[in-house]
């Protein structure tokens, strides 16, 4: 069974910084989401990450992906409050009629 | 207008009742999806549909049924109600495997049990 643990789980940080989220995943996947959910709100999808070495960039959110580590990156750089929302990963899991695994979220929260 | 869309939003209900959450989607996706989303647990598949009346039990089916009698629709029937079931509930569709695929999600229904 395909565990996703993302950390942290709570981030506070202040505008202009720079911080990563974690996403380790136990078994092999080779394609892995991240989304963002403003509260309230429905899922919207960042990044698709396909392959090993996989990076992509969208303004200041740069993801990344090692499938031999199975670990995936979200690199947020100098941070604005815009920014502020929970973010999850999610991996494919169980072969060509896989589903997705969600991790727990990461509640972002950026302050002047 | 194209997408996905679920009804109601919200919803309160009473335990032991039976309650349908819809779900209807404008693409012609083959594939649909039911998740429930809990504080600390990130979201979890309830069942999902490759086809009209093809369904699959997901990591938590138990107290839900569903039904795709249409490919664009995909209904979510709690047949008793518990306190338990007590969440946000989204749908979401793909036109294909999750495998090979990117899932695409509706707003949302927000459903209280009493």
């Amino acid at each position: 069974e395909l565990k996703v643990e993302q950390n942290p789980l709570f981030l506070s940080m202040q505008e202009g910084k720079n911080y990563t989220i974690y996403c380790n995943y136990s078994t092999t996947s080779d394609r892995l989401y991240w989304y963002r959910q403003d509260p309230g709100k429905s899922l919207e999808s960042l990044f698709v990450l396909l392959s090993n070495g996989a990076v992509k960039q969208e303004g200041r959110l740069m993801a990344s992906l090692d499938t031999k580590a199975r670990l995936s990156t979200l690199h947020i750089t100098a941070a604005v409050h815009d920014l502020s929302a929970t973010y999850f990963c999610a991996v494919v899991y169980g072969g060509s009629q896989g589903n997705l695994i969600f991790g727990k979220g990461t509640k972002l929260s950026v302050k002047p | 207008d194209a997408g996905i869309t679920q009804s109601p939003r919200y919803k309160i209900t009473e335990t032991g009742r039976q309650v349908t959450l819809m779900c209807h989607q404008t693409w012609s996706h083959s594939y649909m999806f039911w998740y429930r989303q809990d504080l600390g647990h990130g979201l979890r598949l309830i069942y999902y549909s490759a086809a009209a009346d093809i369904t699959d039990k997901g990591e938590v089916p138990d107290g839900y049924v569903v039904s795709r009698s249409k490919t664009e629709n995909f209904p979510l029937t709690l047949e008793s109600a518990t306190r338990s079931q007590t969440s946000v509930y989204f749908c979401a569709s793909s036109p294909g495997t999750p495998s090979y695929n990117e899932q695409f999600f509706g707003p949302g229904t927000r459903l209280t049990v009493l």
